[in-house]
């Protein structure tokens, strides 16, 4: 059964950093393309950033861009965003998602996990 | 960036009743087109992927049609589980991957 567990998340000030991971389980994790999605409260789905199987091919938001940094651990089966320079509109949960094919970039987020709350406030 | 615009934003059906949600491309998407429903507080769960196919465990009630620039999410008999909000979102060529602003369908 594949399972994506999300972790990490919680209360940080603006300018703030905080690292979310998300342990992977039931798949070959090293196969598979990963990304980040969030919602904010009260708002729709918004996709984050994607890190190919291979680690090689890397994409993010604009509204993240040069503040969040993707990445992965094969070894492990992790899956991490390092998020910096938080600000109050990234407030949101984030999902961690499995792509749904393997060694491909194609975008389509068959497993999700549960979710974690980064808020950020002073 | 390809935006994903939905109609409508909300609704409000029946149990047993028809409903179709619609989504437009601001370009040619070809079928890079998937839909997903969402619970308050659960994960976001896969029904269509690629315009018209129905993932595994999805319920038949379920359909997606459409290319290019329009799609449709249709439920035929609309049953109690049903009332979540649903997304579309686009895959084509490479990212930014952008998702519709979403439908909320309630009970009437």
């Amino acid at each position: 059964e594949v399972q994506l567990v999300e972790s990490g998340g919680g209360l940080v000030k603006p300018g703030g950093s905080l690292r979310l991971s998300c342990a992977a389980s039931g798949f070959t994790f090293s196969s598979y393309t990963m990304n980040w999605v969030r919602q904010a409260p009260g708002k729709g789905l918004e996709w984050v950033a994607s890190i190919s199987d291979s680690g090689r091919s890397i994409y993010y938001a604009d509204s993240v861009k040069g503040r969040f940094t993707i990445s992965r651990d094969d070894a492990q089966d992790i899956l991490i965003l390092q998020m910096n320079s938080l600000r109050v509109e990234d407030t949101a949960v984030y999902y961690c998602a499995r792509d749904g094919l393997v060694s491909t970039l194609y975008g389509c987020f068959v497993y999700w996990g549960q979710g974690t709350l980064v808020t950020v406030s002073s | 960036d390809i935006q994903m615009t939905q109609s409508p934003s909300a609704l409000s059906a029946s149990i047993g009743d028809r409903v179709n949600i619609t989504c437009r491309a601001s370009q040619n998407i070809t079928t890079s087109l998937h839909w997903y429903q969402h619970h308050p507080g659960k994960a976001p769960k896969l029904l269509i992927y690629t315009d018209s196919s129905l993932q595994s465990g999805v319920p038949s009630r379920f359909s997606g049609t459409g290319t290019g620039t329009d799609f449709t999410l249709t439920i035929n008999g609309l049953q109690r589980e049903d009332f979540a909000t649903y997304y579309c979102q686009q895959s084509y060529r490479s990212p930014p991957w952008t998702f519709g602003q979403g439908t909320k369908v309630e009970i009437k």
